[in-house]
């Protein structure tokens, strides 16, 4: 299941700087994205989510946008703090009526003092 | 803020065993999910329960599973008889289900099935 996808692993950048993660995802009927953030031993917390009839959304120093003609969203960490050192998750929901959520693989954020 | 809480934080068994996860949802939710990730692999979905009843399930989620909400606060999983790879951290989640609603999830599980 491939349904969404996070193709980097693992992402450092330096303390103060943009952090960009992306997030790719296949099924045309997710009409409901959400990242969350997952510290070791903790289970995921939610950061942030975009409805598809948006192209962005901000709250603080987190910005996520959605480009659907390429069925991609991003989440921009802007500055990026030491704190913001976890697993990032990418999560659809789709328009049948299913609450579930499709989680992508996670992308590992550093953030090097 | 309110969470989701699971117990126990950790449990180990023995294969061919039977294991029951339990989790207290946010009180005024309404949905209830668990959720598994095998180390180093994505989170999966497994199950959704809404008013008393499996709303959706995986196909992870075969006959040696089920789910229970048996007295109004708590929801359990219980796997019948646990295999090598049901290893895994269980997570519990709730939503007060409007179906745009986030949802919270607890610290999980970490199953070890030996």
């Amino acid at each position: 299941d491939q349904q969404v996808k996070q193709n980097s692993p693992s992402l450092s950048v330096q303390e103060g700087r943009i952090s960009i993660l992306n997030c790719d995802y296949t099924n045309s009927m997710f009409d409901y994205f959400l990242w969350y953030k997952k510290y070791p031993a903790e289970g995921p917390t939610f950061l942030i989510s975009i409805s598809s009839i948006k192209d962005k959304n901000e709250d603080g120093r987190f910005t996520v946008f959605l480009n659907k003609s390429a069925k991609h969203l991003s989440l921009h960490i802007v500055p990026s703090q030491p704190g913001d050192s976890a697993v990032y998750f990418c999560a659809a929901r789709n328009n049948q009526g299913a609450q579930k959520l499709v989680f992508g693989q996670g992308t590992r954020l550093t953030i090097n003092p | 803020e309110p969470e989701v809480t699971q117990t126990p934080s950790h449990q180990v068994t023995q294969m061919g065993q039977e294991v029951i996860l339990r989790c207290v949802p946010i009180s005024n939710h309404l949905y209830f999910y668990w959720y598994r990730q095998i180390l180093g692999q994505k989170v999966e979905f497994l199950v959704s329960f809404y008013n008393n009843e499996i709303s959706e399930k995986s196909e992870i989620f075969d006959d040696q599973f089920s789910v229970e909400r048996p007295d109004g606060s708590n929801f359990t999983l219980k796997i019948r008889s646990t295999k090598l790879e049901d290893s895994a951290m269980y997570f519990c989640a709730s939503t007060s289900g409007t179906g745009r609603e986030k949802l919270f999830f607890g610290s999980g599980t970490q199953l070890s099935v030996l």
